[in-house]
């Protein structure tokens, strides 16, 4: 069945560094992807997403493509601040289902 | 803010006991998923509704039990509660099954049983 895979935590970065956290993906047809993101003491939020193959979602610095041949969805900063700091979870949709699949979740702590 | 509304957001109870937690979905959203958050485990899917009927069912325990109205708020029962229970309940939205969209998630209900 469709499942997602991400890079296992803990992350602790300087600030100012480069952030990628790994997420693979298997799914049948054509799924969309996700990187939703929880703050601490809140619900999970929706950071970027992707709808097809090559699609680059992006959103407060944050990026991510959709790559089919490499089943793969990697969140990349260039750059992160102390505020990023947060759990981050991969997700996929099933198309036509709607079914969610999420990671595990990649806790970040950025220090300064 | 979301759209997704999420009632009580904290509640204590003891073990043995019965809750409803409640879910309002974001206006035109006719899916609504529960989810349940421990501090050692990830996001763990437990049911999704759509328009008043189950559609799929992920790890939920025989003692929890969902449903959706034909307003199509949902709530979640949780009874004979143990330790184990003690969590962040999640609810979240989308559009329905056949439309690409994303979920939105309500702030929580975070459950304690002593």
């Amino acid at each position: 069945g469709d499942s997602v895979t991400q890079m296992e935590g803990p992350v602790t970065l300087s600030e100012e560094a480069f952030l990628t956290i790994n997420c693979t993906y298997t799914a049948t047809g054509y799924p969309s992807l996700f990187w939703y993101v929880q703050y601490p003491g809140e619900g999970l939020q929706l950071l970027l997403k992707a709808t097809k193959a090559d699609d680059k979602g992006s959103n407060k610095g944050f990026e991510a493509t959709y790559r089919k041949e490499t089943t793969s969805f990697h969140l990349e900063k260039g750059s992160v601040q102390v505020s990023d700091s947060a759990v981050y979870f991969c997700a996929l949709s099933g198309w036509p289902g709607n079914q969610f699949y999420f990671g595990t979740g990649t806790s970040l702590t950025v220090i300064p | 803010d979301s759209g997704v509304t999420q009632t009580p957001k904290h509640l204590i109870t003891a073990t043995g006991q019965r809750v409803t937690l409640r879910c309002s979905p974001r206006s035109g959203d006719l899916s609504v998923y529960w989810y349940q958050q421990s501090l050692d485990q990830g996001l763990q899917f437990l049911i999704q509704y759509y328009n008043g009927e189950e559609r799929a069912k992920g790890n939920i325990l025989e003692r929890f039990s969902a449903q959706q109205f034909p307003d199509l708020h949902s709530e979640l029962n949780l009874s004979s509660l143990e330790l184990g229970d003690s969590a962040l309940y999640f609810c979240a939205s989308s559009v329905g099954p056949g439309v690409a969209g994303e979920l939105f998630f309500g702030e929580g209900s975070r459950l304690t049983v002593l």
